[in-house]
């Protein structure tokens, strides 16, 4: 069966910091990648989609990037953190089929201070 | 412009009577919609999804109705259990995405099942 998996599960982190969030995948290959962010009080909002290695496509323009260095990982970044950053990151695949549903990872709850 | 909406933040219902959550779409070309339920602090679990062939799918206590005229679509939850409160999520896919396969989402509907 597939698993996703993210960490950190929490973090806290101070003004003009970098960030690195990681997601994997198992139990598949070759799946679409997707990173969102739920603000407090909020709905999913989508950052970033990937459908293969080193290719990535940015929804909104922001402080924040994302990379695919292997096929099951996905990972978000940033140089120098926004206070407008803090939420709950959250990261999701599916097959890659046209109209499929996505499957979500556990999530990543942000704080910049 | 928000393409799928969610018009009821919160609903409170009582055990054992049907809850039902309510979403809207503008998009015509839209052709598969879904229902997640989200925990705090938890990522979203998949319910059940509906494709714009059909106009109802059921699983268990779950049941989507989708009326493409009106471009809405509604989650029954017959009986509600304390267990479902949660905040639930529709969203909406269209073919034109390609293998993108995005998903819009709605701003989620708060469910309080009360004991």
């Amino acid at each position: 069966s597939q698993t996703i998996h993210q960490w950190p599960a929490t973090l806290v982190q101070p003004v003009g910091s970098p960030l690195s969030l990681e997601c994997t995948v198992e139990g598949t290959s070759n799946p679409n990648l997707y990173w969102y962010r739920q603000a407090a009080g909020r709905g999913l909002q989508l950052l970033f989609y990937s459908v293969g290695i080193g290719q990535i496509s940015s929804e909104v323009p922001q402080n924040l990037s994302a990379s695919r260095p292997q096929d099951r990982q996905f990972i978000l970044s940033s140089k120098k953190l926004l206070l407008s950053d803090s939420g709950f990151y959250l990261c999701a695949w599916n097959s890659g089929r046209v109209s499929g549903e996505q499957y979500f990872g556990p999530g990543t709850r942000l704080t910049v201070t | 412009d928000q393409q799928v909406k969610q018009n009821s933040p919160s609903l409170s219902v009582q055990e054992g009577r049907i809850s039902i959550l309510n979403c809207d779409y503008t998009n015509s070309m839209f052709d598969y919609f879904l229902w997640y339920k989200k925990y705090p602090a938890e990522g979203p679990t998949f319910l059940i999804s509906i494709s714009s062939i059909k106009d109802k799918n059921e699983d268990g206590r779950f049941t989507v109705f989708l009326n493409k005229s009106a471009k809405h679509l509604s989650l029954h939850i017959v009986p509600s259990q304390p267990g479902d409160s949660a905040v639930y999520f529709c969203a909406a896919s269209s073919p034109y995405g390609g293998a993108t396969n995005k998903l819009i989402f709605g701003t989620g509907t708060l469910l309080a099942v009360q004991p």
